[in-house]
């Protein structure tokens, strides 16, 4: 079993749809948890970074942690077709500890259409 | 803030030839920085995480000799790639941590092409 599972899609929906993205994960010691977003040829750009569980809103995104399933998600309201990238899930333990690697998920590819 | 920047963008060389990439921290000292490596549809792969002042520590499988890397202030690492390869052809990236938690932030990469 990898450490971080997420479905590569490609997954398509229409402009103003919500996008439900998810990552699975089975190391019980991550502790910071991210999404990434990367458009092509590019280096990913950091969306939202949680530490523990819960829900955390910026704008229309809103990143949700179960650490009791070892489960997150990221949300987006009202895609736009600026929205279609690769979005990466990415994890963590504590600094300076032996979790202290950043595990990437595979990446979900997005396209948003107009 | 918190932006990163890589030197170059894009790179093509023969092979045979060492090539530098630069990764610098703008706005923020960055005690530690990492660098990936990306293939086509692929996630990141860690090669190794530099901190400011003393040796990298590498993934398993990543020759240390091949990429060498230094990180000779909080605001800079370079990744040398030694005597490249056609198989080296790949998108380098670094990123760099701010402080005690694990909030890190890319540079936008670098595309080496060995010829």
């Amino acid at each position: 079993q990898k450490e971080v599972e997420q479905d590569p899609g490609p997954l398509s929906v229409p402009e103003g749809a919500i996008v439900s993205l998810n990552c699975t994960y089975s190391n019980s010691a991550f502790q910071y948890f991210m999404w990434y977003r990367q458009y092509s040829r590019k280096g990913p750009e950091l969306l939202m970074y949680t530490y523990s569980s819960g829900n955390k809103e910026d704008g229309r995104f809103t990143a949700q942690v179960d650490k009791s399933s070892k489960y997150i998600s990221l949300f987006i309201r009202d895609s736009q077709p600026s929205d279609s990238a690769t979005y990466l899930c990415a994890m963590s333990g504590l600094v300076k500890t032996s979790y202290d690697k950043v595990i990437f998920g595979p990446g979900t590819s997005l396209s948003v259409i107009p | 803030g918190a932006v990163v920047s890589q030197h170059p963008s894009r790179v093509i060389c023969k092979s045979g030839t060492s090539v530098k990439i630069e990764c610098r921290s703008l706005d923020f000292q960055a005690t530690t920085m990492f660098w990936y490596r990306q293939f086509p549809k692929q996630s990141l792969m860690l090669m190794a995480t530099s901190n400011e002042g003393s040796k990298a520590t590498y993934e398993q499988g990543v020759e240390k000799d091949k990429f060498l890397i230094n990180h000779a202030s909080l605001t800079l690492s370079t990744l040398t790639v030694t005597s490249a390869h056609p198989e080296d052809s790949s998108f380098y990236i670094c990123s760099a941590r701010t402080g005690n938690d694990n909030e890190q932030f890319f540079g936008p990469g670098t595309r080496l092409t060995v010829l």
